[in-house]
This record gives structure tokens, C-alpha cells and sequence, in this order.
């Protein structure tokens, strides 16, 4: 039981380079979220979705698009990277219990 | 406007100690609250939640005390040891979880 899986874990892009962060859960979550995490500024919502086929922005989306491909993988993507979103993104996925689970993270790094 | 707002921002206890970390939100409509400990490098996992509809919650050497109507909640962590040492972050949820900035906390032998 793998839980939430996110890909790549370390990436560096250059300013101005697209990519897409991958998050799969294999717990049969209706919720999925994509958070970024800085220091001194907690965990960041940036996009979530509370179902298959629905997608809400959070607290600081500019520069991002995000899918819910179907219920097992949310994905969020940066068009024209910026050294403003090095960062480390979190997806997690919450079920019925309220339990939100996260993965390991991504470690972005944009020069 | 944070939503969650949390203290202190860091925290050195001796092992043995109590560790106390705070705090405090405004949205009544918030229906649940979770604290998540994370260690360098790993994702934040969930280490005790609470309802508030209860006071109190005890779970091994971790409490939530919740105090619905100053919307303050609070971890205590009993015994503090330093595999403790890690970061904790308070949560409130309505529709989506709001976290408050982390708390770092280092117990020392």
C-alpha cells in the first residue's frame, strides 16, 4: 500500500521551462491537494480538488494549472517556471475519515 | 489573512520536559483540527486530531487541549524526547485544511 506517491522528487528548471509535478493515491480518496511548503510560511494551498472532474484554487494558484486526471492522480503543472516557485510541493488526499495524507514531496529548485 | 495562526515559531525543550505549542483561528466554521509532524525530508503525517466538540484529547505523551470559545487549541507533548525533534504544524478544516507556520521543536539530551 503505496498511499500518496509523488514524482519526480528533485527537479531543477531553468526560468522560463514548463513541467508537471505527478501525484497518484491508491486509497480511493474523493479529495486530493497540492500545497507548496517555504520556510516560516507553513503549507500553502494551491489548488484542490474535492472530487473526480472538479478543481478549486487555494490560496496562491497564480502560475499554476492543475488536472485531476480521474480519482486516483492530481496534477499540477507551471507553465513558465519562475525562481519564485522554487519551493517544496506536497500533494495529499483526504478520504471520509478526515485524515489528510501526504506525500514525500518534490524538491523544486528555478534559476 | 492566515487563517491559523500558530506559536512559537521555534521551541528548545530538555528531554524530560513539557513541550506547549499554540494556536489560534477565527473561522467558527472550522469543524477539524489536526496536528502533523514532519521530519526533514518527509511529508507532514498526522500525529493527533480533535473535534471541537471535545475539550480535551489524549493520545500516549500527545494532548490537543481545545478551548472552543477563546479559538485557541493547543499540543502538549509530555515526556519530551529527542526522536520529538521535528516540526509541527496546527490544521483547521472547513472544505480544505488551513495550517498554521510550523513550530520547530528540539529536545536535547
Amino acid at each position: 500500500n503505496a498511499g500518496v506517491t509523488q514524482t519526480p522528487k528533485f527537479q531543477v528548471l531553468k526560468t522560463g521551462q514548463s513541467m508537471t509535478l505527478q501525484c497518484a493515491q491508491d486509497m480511493n480518496h474523493n479529495s486530493m491537494y497540492w500545497y507548496r511548503q517555504d520556510p516560516g510560511m507553513g503549507l500553502r494551498l494551491i489548488y484542490y480538488s474535492a472530487s473526480e472532474g472538479t478543481t478549486d484554487k487555494g490560496e496562491v494558484p497564480n502560475g499554476y494549472n492543475v488536472s485531476r486526471l480521474n480519482k486516483r492522480e492530481f496534477s499540477l503543472r507551471l507553465e513558465s517556471a519562475a525562481p519564485s516557485q522554487t519551493s517544496v510541493y506536497f500533494c495529499a488526499s483526504r478520504g471520509w475519515g478526515a485524515e489528510a495524507f501526504f506525500g514525500q514531496g518534490t524538491r523544486l529548485t528555478v534559476v | 489573512q492566515q487563517q491559523v495562526k500558530q506559536s512559537p515559531q521555534s521551541l528548545i525543550v530538555q528531554k524530560g520536559g513539557i513541550s506547549i505549542i499554540n494556536c489560534a483561528y477565527e473561522n467558527t466554521a472550522f469543524d477539524y483540527f489536526p496536528w502533523y509532524q514532519q521530519f526533514p525530508g518527509k511529508g507532514p503525517a498526522l500525529l493527533i486530531a480533535i473535534r471541537p466538540d471535545v475539550s480535551e484529547k489524549k493520545e500516549g505523551r500527545f494532548t490537543i487541549s481545545f478551548n472552543k470559545s477563546a479559538k485557541q487549541f493547543s499540543l502538549h507533548i509530555m515526556d519530551s524526547q529527542p526522536g520529538d525533534s521535528a516540526t509541527y504544524f496546527c490544521a483547521a478544516h472547513f472544505n480544505k485544511f488551513y495550517f498554521g507556520s510550523g513550530t520547530k521543536l528540539n529536545v536535547k539530551p
